[in-house]
């Protein structure tokens, strides 16, 4: 069974810190893709950034960062210099092929509420 | 901007009313996914549409029922809900293929509540 992790509710950030939103994951497959989405109050899921489990390095997209520890299964997201507007939900989501015999589907975690302050 | 646009915005309707939600992708991607989302909850699936064949019911109940008219188009069409059906409902894309990194695309949501 495939199962993403996110052990924290809420957190709470200072504006212009870093900031890490912890995510395991538990999977038999040995490919499978790794993503954070960020989905503010109005509704829309934000992909982020994404991790191939054989990616050798950790992915970055501008202030975003995945900590990728495959030994441990954690996937791990830094957010760099938090703004205001970084306040919102984030979801930990994986992706395996040929998951029950077809493409993978998106299986998320429950989320991470993260609120920046001013 | 979002480049799945999902209408409309919010939808308020009886419970024996017929409503559709719809979706359209020009990202020349030939998934298409709904998701249901509770308050507070991750997204849950409901159905697949791979090249325009439902490839995946998630035992979503009869009065939810998918059409894929085209590549670009995605709907849900609504009838006799229940008040718990209220939550809201994404649409999302993506490339097909047995790749997984192909990050699916959402769009930004119709907010069902069922009266």
């Amino acid at each position: 069974a495939q199962k993403i992790t996110q052990t924290q509710p809420g957190m709470f950030v200072q504006e212009k810190e870093a900031v890490t939103l912890d995510c395991t994951y538990d999977t038999s497959d040995q490919s499978y893709g790794l993503f954070w989405y960020k989905q503010p109050s109005s509704g829309e899921m934000i992909f982020l950034i994404y991790q191939g489990s054989y990616d050798e390095q950790n992915a970055t997209e501008g202030r975003y960062s995945l900590n990728f520890q495959k030994a441990r299964k954690s996937a791990n997201l830094v957010i760099s210099a938090s703004q205001l507007g970084d306040s919102a939900m984030y979801f930990c989501a994986m992706r395996a092929v040929n998951y029950g015999g077809s493409q993978g589907n998106l299986i998320f975690g429950k989320g991470t509420k993260l609120s920046v302050k001013p | 901007d979002t480049e799945v646009t999902q209408t409309p915005k919010h939808l308020v309707m009886g419970m024996t009313n017929k409503k559709s939600l719809k979706c359209e992708q020009h990202m020349g991607h030939r998934a298409m996914y709904w998701y249901k989302q509770k308050a507070k909850k991750p997204p849950e699936l409901m159905f697949v549409y791979s090249y325009e064949k439902l490839s995946i019911n998630e035992s979503v109940p009869s009065r939810f029922s998918p059409e894929c008219p085209n590549s670009s188009l995605l709907n849900l069409h609504l009838h006799a809900l229940q008040p718990e059906d209220s939550a809201l409902y994404l649409c999302a894309s993506s490339h097909f293929g047995g790749i997984n990194n192909s990050p699916l695309h959402f769009g930004n949501g119709t907010r069902l509540t069922v009266t």
